[in-house]
Order: structure tokens, then sequence, then C-alpha cells
């Protein structure tokens, strides 16, 4: 009965390929996130969604592109993927107001480009 | 800008105590969290402070200084299953989290 599972879990691709990493939660959360985690560690917020709105919008390069069917799905699409896109890319989410720092996040797929 | 500090690398013997420290910068504050990361896993949530003061949640307490920006998390009777990395988290103005690299914790026999 996992609370926000994401799939897959291991992506290994060529560069230039297209790939997509799905999110779901059944927390009942109105906010979701995509994190990176690269190498050394550094969690890097990407986008964040309010119940099915973009609020955040790091720099992050267009071939990043997230979707949202409805607030329990949030799905991140990687066009063209390049060798600096291999990372760990969690999905999270979080209750509103005064616990909205209290994440809670996917398991992780581990993207390799190759 | 917004800056998170905290050590790269601890190391603790099992059933002792460790401190691990963070300092923050962030465009106003509503609050200071600690994850733990096991390796290969997704983090935890741990703690929240958003008053001065001592939270303690078992062998775990979080510890925040507002005025001088800064927190540490307190791990008790340290346990081999508590080698991980620690991640502390300020929240600012616009909700957003600011994340530190993380504190590994290496914990000997």
């Amino acid at each position: 009965d996992t609370a926000v599972s994401q799939t897959p879990k291991y992506l290994v691709t060529q560069m230039g390929n297209d790939k997509s990493i799905k999110c779901e939660q059944n927390l009942g959360h109105d906010t979701m996130y995509w994190y990176k985690q690269d190498s050394k560690k550094f969690l890097k917020i990407m986008f964040s969604y309010n119940n099915k709105e973009l609020i955040i919008n790091e720099t992050v390069p267009n071939r990043f592109s997230p979707k949202s069917p409805d607030k329990a799905h949030l799905n991140l699409h990687i066009n063209s993927l390049e060798l600096g896109d291999s990372a760990v890319y969690f999905c999270a989410s979080s209750p509103q107001g005064r616990d909205a720092g209290e994440l809670f996040f996917g398991e992780g797929s581990r993207l390799t480009v190759l | 800008g917004q800056n998170i500090d905290q050590p790269t690398e601890m190391t603790a013997t099992e059933g002792a105590i460790v401190q691990i420290n963070c300092t923050y910068q962030t465009s106003g504050f509503n609050g200071l969290f600690w994850y733990q990361q096991h390796a290969g896993e997704a983090p935890t949530f741990l703690s929240y402070n958003v008053l001065d003061g001592l939270e303690e949640k078992g062998r775990f307490s979080s510890f925040l200084s507002r005025s001088k920006g800064y927190s540490y998390l307190l791990l008790k009777e340290l346990q081999m299953k508590d080698s991980a990395s620690y991640l502390c988290a300020a929240m600012d103005s616009n909700y957003q989290l600011i994340w530190g690299a993380g504190t590994k914790l290496i914990i000997k026999p």
C-alpha cells in the first residue's frame, strides 16, 4: 500500500532518446514535486504542482516537461536525453499549510544515460 | 542568497552521541526540517522545528535558534542502522524548502 509510487525504478537509455517517469500518490495531498539528486547527493527541486497547477519551475532545461493529469499524478517527460541527465529522480508529495515541509518521497527512479 | 551549510561527513561510535549542525540563510523562515536518507533509498522526514528550543523524539532530538540561523540534530545511543545521510532543509517565505547537501554519518562498532 505504497504512499508515493514512481515507475520505473531503473532506466538505462541512450543519449538523444525520450523517456518518461510516472508518479502517483494515494495520500490525498494537493502538492507534488519532482526532485533531482545527482552523484554529489544534492537534492534539487525541479517542479512543484499544487492541485494540477504548476507553482515552481526552477531553472530546468525545457527538455523536461511535467504533466499532472490530476492531483494524484505527476509525470515527468524528458526529451533528447543528455549524459548530464543521469541522476536519481524523486517524486514527492506534501500536505498544505504548516505541514507543507513534511515531504513523502517515492523510491526514486535511477536514470542512466549512455 | 539562500544557503544551507552542514558538514559533509561525520564518524561516530555505536552507542555514543553525535550532533550534526546546520546553519541556514533564507528569505523569510517557515521552519527547519531534518530528513534521513539511507544509501540507495528515498529521504524520510525526521523532525520539524519552527520555534526556538529542543524537540525530542525518542533517540533523536532537534534544536533550533532562529536568531542565530542554526539548528542541530542530536542522535543518542547510536545504532549501526543510523548510518545514513542527514539532510537539513529550511523553508523560506514562499514555503519552498531549501536543502543542504547532507551529512553522511558513519557509525563504527
